[in-house]
């Protein structure tokens, strides 16, 4: 069965970091581009990042540019988010998902993991 | 990037039809053919249900439907199933290498 398994969540000061993970079982990351999308409580979903298939190329949704770094290791079969300077506007679920592309534009993001909750509080 | 608007509920009984629509603007949903929905069961993995406007993965039921025009684009759901109880968020395509997701439809079975 397909699956994306988020982990690496978890209670943070503001100001702090995080670094989550994403491994794929049953279903190849390779040559697809990876996203991650957030849900904070009691809201919609909001996209955060997107790395194309070969790593080449990253993308982020101005609300964390210059903070988040997405990042893939096909080895692994893995993808991270390193978040820094966490926000309390950052508390969320976040999932990661796969898209049916090598880079943006597809927009057909499946499958997607159960994610794993980040709460940014003092 | 302002989120795209839905509606925040729709509702119908077993086997009636519901259309959720999902509004943005000539720089997402009026300019790419890169619409999707997703269902999301709270709990549960969200899934897509259409891609491309309106393209359905193998395995979505053509219950499921989507269109667009213009600025708005539109999924419909016939013959509503219990199952079909869920939080469904249209996503555009918004050029620069972005996305933007809907506001989010909570749809009840009555």
């Amino acid at each position: 069965e397909a699956q994306l398994v988020e982990s690496g969540g978890g209670l943070v000061q503001p100001g702090g970091s995080l670094r989550l993970s994403c491994i794929a079982s049953g279903v190849s990351s390779k040559n697809h581009a990876m996203t991650w999308v957030r849900q904070a409580p009691g809201k919609g979903l909001e996209w955060v990042s997107l790395i194309s298939g070969g790593g080449e190329r990253t993308h982020y949704a101005d609300s964390v540019k210059g903070r988040f770094t997405i990042s893939r290791d096909d080895s692994k079969n893995a993808i991270y988010l390193q978040m820094n300077s966490l926000r309390a506007e950052d508390t969320a679920l976040y999932y990661c998902a796969r898209d049916s592309g090598y880079d943006s534009l597809y927009n057909n993001f499946d499958p997607w993991g159960l994610g794993t909750q980040v709460t940014v509080s003092s | 990037q302002s989120a795209l608007t839905q509606p925040p509920s729709a509702s119908g009984s077993p086997g009636q039809s519901v259309t959720i629509s999902c509004t943005g603007t000539t720089n997402d949903v009026g300019f790419y053919k890169y619409v999707s929905w997703y269902q999301h069961h709270p709990g549960k993995a969200p899934k897509v249900i259409i891609f491309e406007v309106d393209k359905r993965p193998s395995g979505v039921p053509d219950r499921f439907s989507g269109s667009k025009s213009g600025k708005t684009a539109s999924l419909t759901v016939s013959g509503l199933q219990a199952d079909d109880e869920a939080d469904y968020y249209c996503s555009s395509y918004a050029g620069n290498n972005k996305y933007v997701f809907g506001t989010g439809t909570k749809v009840t079975v009555l």
